[in-house]
């Protein structure tokens, strides 16, 4: 059973840096072709797509997001990492973390999903 | 980047009525590989996104057979056949053909 859970510290303030943690079971990031990706949501509006961590550690990030986003992994511990720098209020939004299997004869991307972790960005 | 179009934004159905959401591409999602990564997924309220159809038209596990996607390159389709209760939600379509993957805005379907 694939089961995926984000954790993040809630609220922060302006200018620090956030720090996320996905922590997964049911699938391995040492597995060819497995990967995990990072999706953030607003309050009432749509998905933003942050960036991809392969079983190979390649990594992909959005570009709108530009040098802020860093994303890591630890697959003795089954988890995935994503740091973004110097937040603002813009960034208050609810992030989840989902899986990426190409392992398949058809890749799927994003088959499994966290239940999200809600962050606020305030002063 | 890529742009997704949903239409419509907002969809009223009655119980058992069979409908469809449109999503058009800004360019092709057809990849290199031969494979087009457009996706389907339902929002229900509260929920985390859940993925219904992967690939154009690969019904996901588990998911009813109600449901089903067509289309190639920039046209794409989600038909449900006969809406129940538990469809009602936001459906957005996602391609990950093209870094940065994208999102369409949504189509929330709720009843009439």
């Amino acid at each position: 059973q694939v089961t995926l859970k984000e954790s993040g510290p809630g609220i922060l303030q302006p200018s620090q840096t956030l720090s996320l943690t996905c922590t997964f079971s049911g699938f391995s990031l040492s597995t060819y072709g497995m990967g995990v990706g990072w999706i953030r949501q607003p309050s009432g509006k749509g998905l933003e797509w942050l960036a991809n961590i392969w079983w190979d550690d390649d990594k992909y990030y959005n570009p709108s997001l530009k040098n802020r986003l860093t994303i890591s992994k630890d697959t003795s511990n089954n988890q995935a990492f994503l740091k973004i720098t110097n937040v603002d209020t813009a960034d208050t939004a609810t992030y989840y973390c989902a899986r990426i299997d190409s392992t398949t004869v058809v890749p799927c991307y994003f088959d499994y999903w966290g239940q999200g972790v809600m962050v606020t960005v305030s002063s | 980047d890529v742009v997704l179009t949903q239409t419509p934004p907002t969809l009223s159905a009655t119980i058992g009525q069979s409908v469809s959401i449109s999503c058009r591409s800004s360019q092709s999602l057809l990849d290199s590989d031969g494979d087009t990564y457009l996706n389907w997924l339902l929002q229900r309220p509260g929920q985390s996104p859940q993925l219904l159809i992967y690939s154009v038209s690969n019904l996901e596990s588990g998911v009813p057979n109600r449901f089903s996607g067509s289309g190639s390159e920039t046209d794409f389709t989600l038909k449900i056949s006969g809406v129940e209760a538990e469809d009602l939600g936001v459906y957005y379509c996602m391609q990950a053909t093209h870094a940065p993957y994208t999102f369409g805005a949504g189509t929330k379907l709720e009843l009439k």
